[in-house]
């Protein structure tokens, strides 16, 4: 089992709906959950982080935690063509302290 | 307040040789780590550095090698390049949990 899995996509979402990305995670133990927003050509930025279960709220995005299922989650309100990118979940492994990032959903905002 | 700086930002070169990347961290952050980034694998962490020492060390060969100095400042050597090492590398900075990327260097290898 892969220690951070994100479905691929392209997740293909209209201007203005909510954009729901998931995140699941083996690691039991995990204490540290990001998402990551990556544009094509440029670096990986950090735009959440989440520690403990419930949601995480920061303007339209919400990172949601559930530890007893292993399932992150980010949800992108009023979604906007700006936000089309790849959303990286990052976990930090309980063993090592290493973070771990999933490949990546391609997101699509449809204009 | 600077963000993480890389260079250089672009390099090409051949099969068999080596080539050394650079990486300042944001003021302040004394943990750094590099992650090679390819379509097909995407971001896989190579190793950490914190306050001059390897705290942790991902999966690859040890033509990948690295240190930090004194200011934080870090290199990452890869000797004996393959055509599989033609890459995006990242370096990130983290001041706690929480990783903030520099804009990376493009390595290619012919």
């Amino acid at each position: 089992q892969k220690e951070v899995e994100q479905n691929s996509g392209p997740l293909s979402v209209p201007e203005g709906a909510i954009a729901s990305l998931n995140c699941t995670y083996s690691d039991r133990g995990s204490q540290s959950f990001f998402w990551y927003r990556q544009y094509s050509g440029k670096s990986p930025e950090l735009i959440m982080s989440i520690y403990s279960n419930g949601d995480q709220e920061d303007g339209r995005f919400t990172a949601q935690l559930n530890k007893a299922s292993q399932y992150v989650s980010l949800l992108i309100r009023d979604s906007q063509p700006s936000d089309s990118a790849t959303y990286l979940c990052a976990v930090t492994s309980n063993r090592d302290d290493k973070i771990i990032f999933g490949k990546g959903t391609r997101l699509h905002i449809l204009p | 307040k600077a963000g993480v700086t890389q260079t250089p930002r672009y390099l090409i070169k051949t099969r068999g040789q080596q080539v050394t990347l650079s990486c300042s961290p944001i003021s302040g952050h004394r943990s750094v780590s590099w992650y090679q980034q390819t379509p097909g694998q995407g971001l896989q962490f190579l190793f950490e550095y914190f306050s001059e020492t390897q705290r942790n060390k991902g999966n690859f060969p040890g033509r990948f090698s690295g240190r930090q100095f004194s200011n934080s400042r870090s290199e990452m050597n890869v000797s004996t390049l393959e055509l599989g090492d033609s890459a995006l590398y990242l370096c990130a900075s983290s001041k706690g949990n929480e990783q903030f990327f520099g804009p990376g260097t493009r390595l290619t290898v012919l």
